[in-house]
């Protein structure tokens, strides 16, 4: 049972444009929502993270928003950058779990010169 | 600041051998600890996680056991390695009570032949 979803494997997006990766989740007890970036053979970076208690959160470029009724999660990249292309994972925490984080399957995000 | 370290980089075993891989975190001190496995194309999978000296928490039955023998060291073992359990694997840590980012290293790619 896939508690967390990235339903697009891969996006691809001109530099300077805007890139938006979706999240899915199915468990109303997730309280917490991250996003890592990860590039080949390396371990994931934090990038950035909401609490269930915000709609929105920014830093520099990037913009997280979520939307509790839907289940719904949202990472904004403005402008897109060649060096942004990586793998990006959205990932939760139930309020019930301590500290651990279930990962979405990942979206490939490729920036194209 | 924290580092987190993780060897080796990359291991080659045939089926059947013994496992051991070695994750040490500085610069902090009583970390949650977890091992994750990334099979190719998937997600983030998380194995095992520590909340202190001894203390481990199994997240899939499977042919893999971890150990933390020191606090800031989690070791995954495993005593015959199956061709399933290729993959990337990665160790996190986390400041406990203090947000729920985790922070990963660079990732041991574990090809078993």
């Amino acid at each position: 049972d896939q508690q967390v979803k990235q339903n697009s494997p891969s996006l691809s997006v001109q530099e300077g444009r805007i890139s938006i990766l979706n999240c899915d989740y199915t468990n109303s007890m997730f309280d917490y929502f991250l996003w890592y970036k990860k590039y080949p053979a390396e371990g994931p970076t934090f990038l950035i993270s909401i609490s269930s208690i915000k709609d929105k959160n920014e830093d520099g470029r990037f913009t997280v928003f979520l939307n509790k009724s839907a289940k719904h999660l949202s990472l904004h990249i403005v402008p897109s950058q060649p060096g942004d292309s990586a793998v990006y994972f959205c990932a939760a925490r139930g309020s019930n779990q301590g500290g651990k984080l279930i990962f979405g399957q990942g979206t490939e995000l490729s920036v194209k010169p | 600041s924290q580092t987190i370290h993780q060897w080796p980089a990359t291991l080659v075993q045939p089926v059947g051998s013994p496992l051991s891989l070695e994750c040490t975190v500085e610069g902090t001190s009583n970390p949650n600890l977890y091992w994750y496995r990334q099979a190719a194309g998937r997600g983030l999978q998380l194995l095992f996680y520590s909340v202190g000296i001894g203390q481990i928490s199994s997240e899939v039955p499977q042919n893999l056991s971890a150990s933390r023998p020191q606090d800031r060291q989690f070791i995954l073992s495993s005593k015959k390695l199956l061709l399933s359990d290729s993959g990337f694997y990665l160790c996190a840590w986390r400041r406990p009570f203090r947000g729920y980012e985790q922070y990963f290293g660079p990732g041991t790619r574990l090809t078993v032949t």
